[in-house]
């Protein structure tokens, strides 16, 4: 079985920090992983996705996560975080055949002025 | 391209009613996820159809859930004698899916439906 760990359930940085967003996955086969954003009370928005491609992927909004196997990670990182930055963060892992997501859950990012 | 949607956006409803929520995915798309969000939690998989085909059930979805995709476009997900603990958001997301490795693999999400349970 496939599971997602997010570490931290509540983040707070400055405007103009760095985010780091934490991801660990189990899976049992070679993974596919995703990011998605969820503002309040608004579905998932995909921000990147890694399909066993470059283990740096980059995704929309200046967000970008590195897949690392040895560490079963997938962490999520901004170089500048952005008052619009303020949301629920997901990461998910799918099954081979892409039938279901894992979704860990979540980050919510805090960004104070 | 409009994007998943779904209807109602919010559905308050007392115990013991039954409710129905609908569906609508990205047309050229061929599959169809259901999703539940509990508060503080992140989306737990319920079912998922191919075309008109219900592939797969969670153990999540009781016997008092049940739904469909008559003909592999809108689905509606129906809860009968609903509960306090059906009270969530209950997510649509819809995916292509190719065989042979082509899928472009994200999910795309609709806006959800909250349901209340009084």
């Amino acid at each position: 079985a496939q599971s997602v760990t997010q570490l931290g359930s509540h983040v707070s940085v400055s405007e103009g920090a760095l985010v780091l967003l934490r991801c660990n996955y189990s899976s049992s086969v070679p993974p596919y992983l995703f990011w998605y954003v969820q503002y309040p009370n608004q579905g998932l928005q995909l921000l990147l996705k890694y399909t066993s491609a470059a283990t740096l992927v980059k995704g929309i909004n200046g967000f970008e996560a590195e897949f690392k196997k040895s560490e079963t990670s997938f962490h999520l990182t901004k170089p500048s975080a952005h008052m619009s930055d303020a949301a629920e963060y997901f990461c998910a892992v799918s099954e081979g055949d892409f039938n279901k997501f894992y979704f860990g859950s979540g980050t919510k990012l805090n960004v104070k002025p | 391209d409009t994007g998943v949607s779904q209807n109602p956006r919010h559905k308050i409803t007392k115990r013991g009613q039954n409710v129905t929520f609908r569906c609508d995915p990205i047309s050229e798309h061929n599959r169809l996820y259901w999703y539940r969000q509990t508060l503080g939690q992140g989306p737990e998989f319920l079912t998922y159809f191919q075309n008109e085909a219900q592939l797969e059930k969670s153990r999540l979805l009781s016997d008092r859930f049940s739904a469909e995709r008559p003909k592999g476009s809108f689905s509606t997900l129906e809860i009968q004698r609903t509960e306090q603990g059906d009270s969530a958001m209950y997510l649509c997301a819809s995916s292509l899916w190719v065989y042979a490795g082509l899928s472009s693999y994200e999910q795309y999400f609709g806006p959800g439906t909250r349901l209340t349970v009084t």
